[in-house]
């Protein structure tokens, strides 16, 4: 059974500094991986998606990569501003449409 | 471009009272997903549909719970009797069937069963 995991649970940073947030998963025989941020008392925004052939996608201070053989995604965000601030969900997408969410990684950026 | 329209928003309502959430995907889009998201359990697949099929509904927790897509348009997840231990955000979120599109997600339905 496919388990994901995130680390940290939670993380608080001061504005500017670069982070790495880390997601985990057990078995490798996945289609793609998603990363979503979500607000307080909203639903999930898709950030970036990664495909199992691909090795990282970047969109503006996001940049996400993947290696599957080893089971581990990493969210990296440069400069980061308290707008920043959200929890950030990995998933992965097994075969047919199946999908499995890691708990979360909740981020504070302080001003 | 409309976003996944759920409603209603809030639902609070007593043991026993059946509940219907309500879902509209974003037009053109062949998958609609149900999930639930709890603190313990974080967020679970209860189940999808492909062009208003339900395809794997192994998430849907027990048999009080059902769920709907009578057209490309529109799904209901409906609990009946609803339990407090169903409390818990409910969200659906709707996809394109090809492997390189992601999940769009509606704001949720914050569910609570007194």
């Amino acid at each position: 059974k496919q388990e994901v995991t995130q680390i940290p649970a939670a993380l608080s940073v001061p504005e500017g500094e670069n982070l790495v947030l880390n997601c985990s998963f057990t078995d490798s025989a996945i289609y793609n991986l998603q990363w979503f941020r979500q607000d307080p008392g909203k639903g999930l925004t898709s950030l970036l998606l990664i495909q199992s052939s691909q090795r990282e996608q970047t969109s503006g201070r996001l940049n996400a990569s993947l290696d599957k053989s080893s089971g581990r995604s990493t969210l990296y965000i440069a400069a980061s501003q308290p707008g920043d601030s959200a929890t950030y969900l990995c998933a992965v997408r097994l075969p047919g449409q199946n999908f499995v969410f890691g708990p979360g990684t909740r981020l504070s950026v302080l001003p | 471009d409309a976003g996944v329209i759920q409603s209603p928003r809030h639902e609070v309502t007593e043991m026993g009272q059946e509940v219907t959430l309500r879902c509209k995907p974003i037009s053109g889009h062949d998958y609609l997903f149900w999930y639930r998201q709890t603190m313990m359990r974080g967020l679970e697949l209860l189940i999808y549909f492909n062009n208003n099929v339900p395809i794997d509904d192994s998430g849907m927790p027990e048999d009080r719970f059902s769920a709907k897509m009578p057209n490309a348009s529109f799904s209901t997840l409906k609990i009946q009797p609803s339990e407090p231990r169903d409390s818990a955000v409910y969200f659906c979120a709707s996809s394109l069937g090809t492997v390189s599109q992601p999940q769009h997600f509606g704001d949720g339905t914050r569910l609570s069963i007194l």
